[in-house]
């Protein structure tokens, strides 16, 4: 079983929709959870910190869930902008991540 | 110059070349990371280094020299490579957050061909 493991996706989704995309881990002692974005032959980039909390940033909104070793990202009202890879990574306290596949987000007008 | 910077960005090389991959950071940032992005695959972690001390070797083919002579600096040497070699490696750096572990900044990359 893999570390990190994401929706397989791809994601088509029309202008405006909601999408969520998942991502389970397997290391109960993780300690850190975060969501990266990733333009195609570009490198990736921070997009969200996932917090126990759950936290928002405009459009998105990330959740975890330790008890089912899972965490969420949701974009809502897409843009076209918004196509992308979208990946997931885990963290552990000896400053290592472990990254998702990623899923593809491709948002169509 | 800002962030995390890499060169070269290209590489085209024979496999009895020796190269090596630079990359610097602007951030004040204490770790720093070597990555392999092969096409279709994830993202394969090479190499961590905190404070200029390596504290992870994924496995990494002898044919990958790392050295971080400073918390800004880190390279990669390369020699006796293989076709399946060609990837884009991606250096990252990182910060140490309050909650233990670490979101990371990543260079533009080399994308690197092995002939």
């Amino acid at each position: 079983r893999k570390e990190v493991e994401q929706d397989p996706g791809p994601f088509n989704v029309p202008e405006g929709a909601t999408v969520a995309f998942n991502c389970t881990y397997s290391n109960s002692a993780s300690q850190s959870f975060f969501w990266y974005r990733q333009d195609c032959r570009k490198e990736p980039k921070l997009l969200m910190s996932v917090y126990s909390s759950g936290n928002e940033d405009g459009r998105f909104t990330a959740q975890l869930n330790r008890a089912s070793q899972y965490i969420s990202l949701l974009i809502r009202d897409s843009k076209l902008s918004d196509s992308a890879t979208y990946l997931c990574a885990v963290g552990s306290n000896a400053g290592k991540s472990t990254f998702g596949d990623g899923t593809t987000l491709t948002v169509k007008p | 110059e800002t962030g995390v910077t890499q060169t070269p960005r290209h590489l085209v090389m024979g496999m009895t070349n020796k190269k090596s991959l630079k990359c610097e950071q602007h951030l004040g940032h204490n770790a720093m990371y070597w990555y392999k992005q092969s096409a279709k695959k994830p993202l394969e972690l090479m190499f961590v280094y905190n404070f200029k001390e390596q504290t992870e070797n994924n496995s990494v083919p002898s044919r990958f020299s790392p050295e971080c002579p400073n918390s800004s600096h880190l390279f990669l040497h390369l020699h006796t490579l293989q076709p399946e070699d060609s990837a884009l490696y991606l250096c990252a750096s990182s910060p140490k957050t309050d909650r233990g572990a670490y979101e990371q900044y990543f260079g533009p990359g080399t994308r690197l061909t092995v002939t």
